[in-house]
This record gives C-alpha cells, structure tokens and sequence, in this order.
C-alpha cells in the first residue's frame, strides 16, 4: 500500500493519559500536515512540517499538542494529559512538493476517544 | 473565524439526476478551490479542483464552477449515481494550508 499510512486507527484514552499519533507519508513525500476534524465540523489545519523541520504550527493549540518529522520514520502528533475534549479524528496528509496543497493526499484518520 | 461555509448539511437526490453542491468563501486571498469526497471511515480523497483565475472545470461527471465576484463555488455532479453517496468537503488554498467546510452529506436514491 503506497498511500498515507496511519495508526493506529483508533485509539482510547483516559484523562490525563498521553495519546500519540503516527503517520508515514507516501513514498516519495516529505511534506506533512496534520487536520484534526470535531464532530458536525470540517478538518482544521493543525501543523505542516518538513523533514526535521516545523514549518507552520499555528494551528496547534498551545498547550499539551507537539508535532515532529524526524528523519528517519514517520511523523508523529503527540497529545499530553488528553481532555475530553481532545476527541476527534486526526487526519494526516501528505504532499511531494514545497508550499504545494492544492491535492493533499489523506490517510485513513486516527480517532482518539478519552474518556 | 469559518472561512469555507457548507450552508447544506445534507442532500438527497434521486440517482440519474443532479446533484449540486454549494460552498461560499470569505478570503479573497483564496487562490485554489478544491472538492474532496470522503466515505464513513476513510480518508478525505481529491475529486476536482479550479484555479481561482478560472470560471469553470469539468471533469467527466463532475463540473465546478466558481464566481469570484460572488465568492461563491458548487460542484455540480450529472448523472448522480449511488456510489456517489459520501460526504463532499470543499477547500480553498491560501499559501499551503487549506480551509474546509464542514462538508455536505450527499444520499443518492435508486
């Protein structure tokens, strides 16, 4: 499978606990972007990172939400001490070219629940 | 601050007929409008896309059409057909980040 690869797909969490996120671009892309969807609404810009680089986190919230593109292995979107409110589908995206998002390319999402 | 507005939560259309989906955008910055289709429990997935310098853009059953006076885009989907039941999320571009709409549930009829 030569798409976006997400897991896990589904995870729970309680209060407090830690959630991370992982996604592989498809092969050949070193652009990332991370959407995270709430229920009824629309997916929101969270972060774009390069490898080994965040270009933009403006959508990220302050607190507990971090994001990395190590070199090696995939990008991962980390939540610290997760509140209810955490709960969404998270959806990466991937792009082969610079600045270029007219047709990202999404993974299956990963949904957190916490409980 | 919603940029991309789906007013239509949902639509329902007997298969055979069109299917037409609005969205309406507040930045003119916009410069790159963009249809996704997604299904229960996947990824968001491209269908079609306009150049904001464009009007219109077809694509097999699939046509776009945008009015930048009006900031105001649709998809317009002939014959509709029941695996065209999905959501349809539009996006617009602005640099390299895309703005959605909370999307439009589409229902195809037999």
């Amino acid at each position: 499978n030569a798409g976006v690869m997400q897991n896990p797909r589904h995870l729970v969490r309680r209060r407090g606990q830690e959630a991370r996120l992982r996604c592989s671009p498809m092969k050949g892309h070193s652009h990332v972007y991370w959407y995270r969807q709430l229920p009824e609404e629309g997916l929101k810009f969270m972060v774009y990172l390069q490898k080994e680089n965040i270009i933009d986190e403006s959508g990220m919230p302050k607190e507990r939400f971090s994001a990395e593109f190590p070199k090696e292995g995939p990008s991962i979107l980390r939540i610290q001490q997760v509140v209810r409110g955490d709960s969404a589908a998270y959806f990466c995206a991937s792009s082969p070219r610079t600045g270029e998002a007219g047709e990202l390319f999404f993974g299956e999402g990963s949904r957190l629940t916490v409980l | 601050d919603q940029q991309v507005k789906q007013n239509s939560p949902s639509l329902s259309v007997q298969e055979g007929r069109i299917s037409i989906l609005n969205c309406d955008y507040t930045n003119s910055m916009f410069d790159y409008f963009l249809w996704y289709k997604k299904y229960p429990a996947e990824g968001p997935t491209f269908l079609i896309s306009i150049s904001s310098i464009k009007d219109k853009n077809e694509d097999g059953r699939f046509t776009v059409f945008l009015n930048k006076s009006a900031k105001h885009l649709s998809l317009h989907i002939v014959p509709s057909q029941p695996g065209d039941s999905a959501v349809y999320f539009c996006a617009a571009r602005d640099g390299y980040k895309l703005s959605f709409g909370a999307g439009t549930t589409v229902t195809v009829r037999a």
